[in-house]
């Protein structure tokens, strides 16, 4: 059974640097194929993504915040952290992570989402 | 702005099919498979349709997906109310290597 949770602060400043955790089980990150990735969802907005990491330890990020995120893993604790930098109310939005499949492109178990507000 | 197209709102009765549109190009929906994600009212995103057209597990065969060129479909038939809800396309996108998601597609049964 595939499980992911998202887990970290409710609440940031701005200018602050988020750190989110995502921990799954019923899968390995070091299978070929298996990759996580962290999505976005301003209230009442579209699904953004924002970074991948995969089996390979290779990692993805959008275009537009590349500059602000990083992503990694420990795969012993079956975990993949994002940090997202400069953190501004704009960013506030409710967080995923959920399985990538290599290939098939499709995002295919979810977490259940952290709401993360951003204000001073 | 997304990547890909789809149109903000579709609506339909019960009983009835609809068909919900999703355009890119050949970066992305031309060359990758396309995925299919039904976001019912405060609850996570659940794939419905990957590769394409494969159903998982779980998922009723009312919805089907097919794809032609940049441009990809996803339809439901024997439209239920609990089928209410935001639809999104998604697929990688080779030129930026990043996956890139529709705007969304909001799902009323009238």
């Amino acid at each position: 059974q595939v499980t992911l949770r998202e887990s970290g602060p409710a609440l940031v400043k701005p200018t602050q640097t988020l750190t989110l955790t995502c921990t799954f089980s019923g899968f390995s990150l070091n299978t070929s194929g298996m990759c996580v990735s962290w999505i976005r969802q301003p209230p009442g907005k579209a699904l953004e993504w924002l970074a991948l990491i995969d089996w390979d330890d290779d990692e993805y990020y959008s275009t537009s915040l590349k500059t602000r995120l990083t992503i990694s893993r420990d795969t012993s604790k079956n975990q993949v952290v994002l940090t997202m930098t400069n953190m501004d109310p704009l960013d506030t939005a409710t967080y995923y992570c959920a399985r990538t499949s290599f290939g098939s492109n499709s995002l295919d178990y979810w977490g259940q989402g952290t709401l993360v507000t951003v204000s001073s | 702005q997304s990547v890909l197209t789809q149109p903000p709102s579709v609506s339909a009765a019960p009983g009835q099919q609809v068909t919900i549109s999703c355009s890119g190009s050949s970066s992305n929906i031309g060359n990758n498979y396309i995925s299919w994600y039904q976001q019912l009212p405060g609850t996570a995103p659940k794939l419905i349709i990957s590769d394409n057209n494969k159903r998982p597990s779980g998922i009723p065969d009312r919805f089907s997906g097919s794809k032609s060129g940049s441009s990809a479909t996803l339809g439901i038939t024997g439209l239920q109310t609990g089928d209410e809800a935001d639809y999104f396309c998604g697929t990688w996108d080779s030129s930026l290597t990043a996956v890139v998601f529709g705007g969304g597609t909001k799902l009323t049964v009238l």
